[in-house]
């Protein structure tokens, strides 16, 4: 059973380029929440998609967006990027009925320059 | 709003000593809390879970007790092992959101 998998792994993109990162749930998961961890921070939560469906975010700007597809795999778009963009980008996927049961996948490392 | 502050480390002990990493959180409704652990070269793992004041969570010789009174879930270990070297995270969900204190680094020497 595949676990959370995410790509690419990692990325190098220019100050005010727009990037894209893909994340594909564990299977049987239905949901899936997407984190921007800073280097010796912990994980901050961005949003969490539910059936095809931003069901809450956090304090992230509107330059950060979403999607996720009907078969539950997930993109995070960011646009306009910044230096302080630079993070390890972490996806987790959750079952539905259970969604504080988070597996993490290996996460995409994003510098900007 | 919600949050959660954990123990700041690193934290060093030698084996078969024992383990606290404290924990407390700030919530406004009834939140799940969870700890989280990253060993070194990989990705967040789900170590333990409780979902309602007074439940303990457990998990490869790990405890929390979710304590609404204090607001803490402090992490315990009887005996460290040296395979636990890791950054242990505390977290909390609450109405969908999720939130992360700033790990804390375990070293554990022979």
């Amino acid at each position: 059973d595949a676990g959370v998998t995410q790509s690419p792994t990692h990325l190098i993109k220019t100050r005010g380029q727009q990037v894209t990162l893909r994340c594909s749930p564990k299977s049987g998961h239905d949901t899936v929440s997407w984190y921007q961890q800073a280097l010796g921070q912990g994980p901050q939560f961005i949003f969490q998609y539910y059936e095809e469906e931003e069901r809450q975010r956090g304090n992230f700007p509107d330059r950060f967006s979403g999607h996720q597809f009907p078969n539950y795999s997930s993109e995070l778009n960011v646009n306009a990027l910044l230096l302080g963009d630079s993070a390890l980008y972490l996806c987790a996927s959750s079952p539905g009925t259970r969604g504080y049961e988070q597996y993490f996948g290996p996460g995409t490392r994003l510098t900007v320059t | 709003g919600d949050s959660v502050t954990q123990m700041e480390g690193p934290v060093t002990l030698s084996e078969e000593a024992f383990l606290t990493i404290n924990c407390t959180y700030t919530a406004t409704g009834y939140p799940s809390l969870f700890w989280y652990v990253q060993y070194p070269g990989e990705g967040l793992q789900l170590l333990l879970k409780a979902t309602k004041a007074d439940d303990k969570g457990s998990n490869k010789g790990f405890e929390a007790t979710y304590r609404k009174e204090t607001t803490s879930f402090h992490l315990e270990k009887g005996s460290v092992q040296v395979s636990d070297s890791a950054v242990y995270f505390c977290a909390l969900s609450s109405s969908n959101q999720f939130y992360f204190g700033t790990g804390t680094s375990l070293t554990v020497i022979p």
